[in-house]
């Protein structure tokens, strides 16, 4: 069984500020973590996605992750803001499930992320 | 490139009346597809899942129902809508014994009054 936690549902920072979004994670097997953002009223878009290999992964937009397995973290990050960056920020998980298959995404409730100006 | 289209992107509808929400994805073959809703502070809710032609698992009971007639085509149906079906639906689709990663459409906005 996985579940996902993200700390903190609504998020502000100044722009030129840094981005700390949190996630920590459970999962029964070696996780897979995503970290997706949503612009009003579209789909989710795939910033970035750690699998095997580099702990600190890069995404789009200057944005980056790094994976702590001791700590079951996953913690999203950019060091200077953008007014741009205001979406909703969803942490997810899956994990190997066995021969060919993968469990589905586990979603975490999702954080609204606010930039002032 | 594979790209996944789901339509129609507005629906306003009275209590009682049917649902049909329709999505298609090109560029790939044999995807696993999934309906989501989004309700209001509720996060995502997978409600339907789909790892081929008529294989249907449903996440949660409810009123709603999935089906997927060809390879890449998922529809979400109702026969009578109730005033809690209104949200943001989202379909998404997977690359069969992949990690998992999800590519989401654009979203279709349900209304019921």
């Amino acid at each position: 069984a996985q579940s996902v936690t993200q700390l903190g549902s609504h998020v502000s920072v100044s722009e030129g500020a840094l981005v700390l979004l949190r996630c920590n994670y459970s999962s029964s097997v070696p996780p897979y973590l995503f970290w997706y953002v949503q612009y009003p009223n579209q789909g989710l878009q795939l910033l970035l996605k750690y699998t095997t290999g580099a702990t600190l992964v890069k995404g789009i937009n200057g944005f980056e992750a790094e994976f702590k397995k001791s700590e079951t973290s996953f913690h999203l990050t950019k060091p200077s803001a953008h007014m741009s960056d205001a979406a909703e920020y969803f942490c997810a998980v899956s994990g190997y499930a066995g021969g060919t298959s993968y469990g589905k995404l586990t979603f975490g409730q999702g954080t609204i992320l606010t930039v002032h100006p | 490139s594979q790209t996944i289209h789901q339509w129609p992107a507005t629906l306003v509808q009275p209590v009682g009346s049917p649902l049909s929400l329709e999505c298609t994805v090109e560029g790939t073959s044999n995807p696993n597809l999934y309906w989501y809703r989004q309700a209001a502070g509720r996060g995502l809710q997978l409600l339907f899942y789909s790892v081929g032609i008529g294989q249907i698992s449903s996440e949660v009971p409810q009123n709603l129902s999935a089906s997927r007639p060809q390879d890449r085509q998922f529809i979400l149906s109702s026969k009578k809508l109730l005033l809690s079906d209104s949200g943001f639906y989202l379909c998404a689709w997977s690359r069969s014994g992949s990690t998992g990663e999800l590519f989401f459409g654009e979203g279709s906005r349900l209304t019921v009054l």
